[in-house]
């Protein structure tokens, strides 16, 4: 029974260039949520997703980051032209239904050189 | 838009005694989650939180919440070694969106 999938686990990128995401939901879940983690503070909503809708990116930086969950294959959160200010870490969440008791994955920790 | 606090940031517990990290937050929710988080790992769910009253215990642990009063509290009974973590609160707004606290970080000492 897998939990939900992140990869890569670490990111190092340096500025300017592109950081893809990728988050794979617990079976069975169709709500993706993506959060930022920086260091010492809590997280912070980014965007969710349901199949092939962005339901909510109240939280989501206008320029630059982007959030997608196909029909098939994962979420995949991206971010262009990176600058030192998007290092952090990247959470995904899933749950089953809405305000369901979300399951977070192990996160990317996405560091800008 | 919704916030939670939580207090304290902080909390040296000595082996042993019982401790309390409380979590306020700003407007009606009935559903409020407790998260574990490990240096450098994921967040585990520990409890959620469903109506006013509700209280739940898993082993030293026992959270409660008085939606009332917006407050939910985790109570940590004869505090051990494994117990050393940073514990969130998270709350549902009516928007699908999950506030979180800023986290207490717990360190037990011998």
């Amino acid at each position: 029974n897998a939990g939900v999938m992140q990869n890569p686990r670490h990111l190092v990128r340096r500025r300017g260039q592109e950081a893809r995401l990728r988050c794979s939901p617990m079976k069975g879940h169709s709500h993706v949520y993506w959060y930022r983690q920086l260091p010492e503070e809590g997280l912070k909503f980014m965007v969710y997703l349901q199949k092939e809708n962005i339901i909510d990116e109240s939280g989501m930086p206008k320029e630059r980051f982007s959030a997608e969950f196909p029909k098939e294959g994962p979420s995949i959160l991206r971010i262009q032209q990176v600058v030192r200010g998007d290092s952090a870490a990247y959470f995904c969440a899933s749950s089953q239904d809405p305000w369901g008791t979300q399951y977070f994955g192990p996160g990317t920790r996405l560091l800008v050189l | 838009e919704l916030k939670v606090e939580q207090n304290p940031l902080f909390l040296s517990m000595q082996e042993g005694k019982n401790y309390t990290i409380y979590c306020n937050y700003s407007t009606t929710s009935d559903r409020l989650y407790w998260y574990r988080q490990d240096p450098g790992k994921s967040l585990e769910s520990l409890f959620v939180l469903l109506s006013n009253g509700a209280v739940k215990q898993e082993g030293r642990l026992m959270a409660s919440l008085d939606t009332k009063a917006r407050l939910s509290t985790l109570h940590i009974t004869a505090a051990v070694h494994d117990l050393s973590a940073t514990y969130f609160c998270a709350v549902y707004s009516n928007d699908y969106k999950l506030s979180f606290g800023a986290g207490t970080t717990v360190t037990v000492r011998a």
